[in-house]
């Protein structure tokens, strides 16, 4: 069955330092990956996503992340944080053609001056 | 342009009483999801509306809940007789295509507080 695993469940960074959160799935195909990001009393929001190609995607504020087939990994990197990250970030895999997604269960970023 | 809406913001509601939870879509949007997103926990798939299609289902907890969309815009999340551990934000999104290669854009969600 497809899962999805984010083994911190919270991180803090102090600004201005590198940052990688970790996504391991659990998924039979080449996923669709996902990372989104919630800050508090909002709705999620799309940084990036994988479908093919390049396994080292760009996303939106500086984001980006790269697809490991063999460790069936797709991690979230920052070089510099800002105090705006903080937030909550969640990975998700789509299963395919079908309409089904699964996201991990988040992992809670502070970010210390 | 305008993006997906949900309300009621908050909810809170007496167990055992009903409870209508509102999801306005992005127009044009064909496909509406929503999730259950429970304290420390992921995002659970609830339904799934893609166009005139027959909705995916498999995700709901129990009888208790179901959902409708009118006119392929519009929906409503309905629990019945609601219980404490239906306690969660409910979030709703949709996407201009079928499946998951689509991006989902998510709503606020409607924080539901059962006592």
């Amino acid at each position: 069955a497809q899962s999805v695993t984010q083994p911190d469940i919270h991180i803090t960074v102090s600004e201005g330092a590198s940052l990688e959160l970790r996504c391991n799935y659990s998924y039979g195909a080449t996923p669709y990956l996902f990372w989104y990001v919630q800050s508090p009393g909002q709705g999620l929001q799309l940084l990036l996503k994988y479908f093919s190609g390049d396994t080292l995607v760009q996303g939106i504020k500086g984001f980006e992340a790269e697809f490991k087939r063999s460790q069936s990994s797709f991690n979230l990197r920052k070089p510099s944080v800002h105090w705006s990250d903080a937030a909550e970030y969640f990975c998700a895999v789509g299963a395919g053609a079908g309409n089904q997604f699964y996201f991990g269960t988040g992992t809670s970023l502070t970010v210390i001056p | 342009g305008a993006g997906v809406s949900q309300s009621p913001s908050n909810k809170v509601t007496e167990k055992g009483k009903d409870v209508e939870l509102r999801c306005d879509p992005i127009s044009g949007h064909t496909a509406l999801y929503w999730y259950r997103q429970s304290l420390g926990q992921g995002l659970e798939f609830l339904i799934y509306f893609q166009g005139n299609s027959a909705p995916d289902k498999s995700g709901l907890p129990s009888d208790r809940f179901s959902a409708e969309r009118t006119g392929g815009s519009v929906s409503t999340l309905t629990i019945q007789r609601t219980q404490q551990e239906d306690s969660a934000v409910y979030l709703c999104a949709s996407s201009i295509g079928q499946g998951s290669s689509y991006e989902q854009y998510f709503g606020p969600g409607t924080r539901l507080t059962v006592t």
